[in-house]
């Protein structure tokens, strides 16, 4: 099945500061998405994107598709975006569900 | 606008005991539905996924099963838990495959 790594698994941020996040992907993909998962587990959608750039505030996340790699730009960083971001793909061309395979996360915390 | 809804949010249970999770969408008509489990300090798993009512598709043998009596309606179960069914089930849902999921709030089971 299709592998996904994320880097860096952990990050610590001041408040303000910038941060991006990679997630790599061994196989082309039919979908791509960027979540956030808060500290009460809950999963939170930041961006669709099996490819090209989009920005939501102040996050952004750019996919190059043909190269098999996501980032993800948090600036101006804030405590309340501390937390585990995961990258989540579907390499399967099943026509019918869209299968999604984790990676490991990275776990971001935002200081004062 | 649609939305996910779990319950219970939280469950504790005795090793040996039964298991029923109960998950609706509501907002939208035959959506995919999938129920992933996350361990502590892990990325998310795929257990099962549903495209339509009465039609179940497994991805990881294990003790669970799962029903789709209605078409907004996804049902995990188990005839007898045991201590590694520990851990935080999620359901999601998605409009078609290739669509981004959209997850409920999550079921966090402990087995005592």
């Amino acid at each position: 099945g299709i592998q996904v790594e994320q880097s860096p698994p952990d990050l610590i941020l001041q408040e303000g500061a910038n941060s991006t996040l990679r997630c790599n992907f061994s196989d082309s993909v039919n979908n791509l998405q960027w979540f956030h998962q808060n500290p009460w587990g809950q999963l939170i959608n930041l961006f669709y994107i099996p490819s090209g750039t989009k920005q939501n505030g102040r996050l952004s996340a750019t996919t190059v598709a043909t190269e098999r790699y996501s980032l993800l730009y948090i600036s101006s960083s804030q405590t309340t975006d501390s937390g585990v971001y995961f990258c989540a793909v579907d390499g399967e061309d099943t026509g019918t569900a869209s299968k999604l395979t984790f990676g490991t996360g990275t776990r971001l915390q935002v200081t004062l | 606008s649609q939305t996910i809804h779990q319950w219970p949010a939280t469950l504790v249970q005795p090793v040996g005991s039964p298991l029923s999770l109960e998950c609706t969408v509501e907002g939208t008509s035959n959506p995919n539905l999938y129920w992933y489990r996350q361990a502590a300090g892990r990325g998310l798993q795929l257990l099962f996924y549903s495209v339509g009512i009465g039609q179940i598709s497994s991805e990881v043998p294990q003790n669970l099963s799962a029903s789709r009596p209605q078409d907004r309606q996804f049902i995990l179960s188990s005839k007898k838990l045991l201590l590694s069914d520990s851990g935080f089930y999620l359901c999601a849902w998605s409009r078609f495959s290739y669509q981004p999921q959209h997850f409920g709030d999550g079921t966090r089971l402990s087995i005592l």
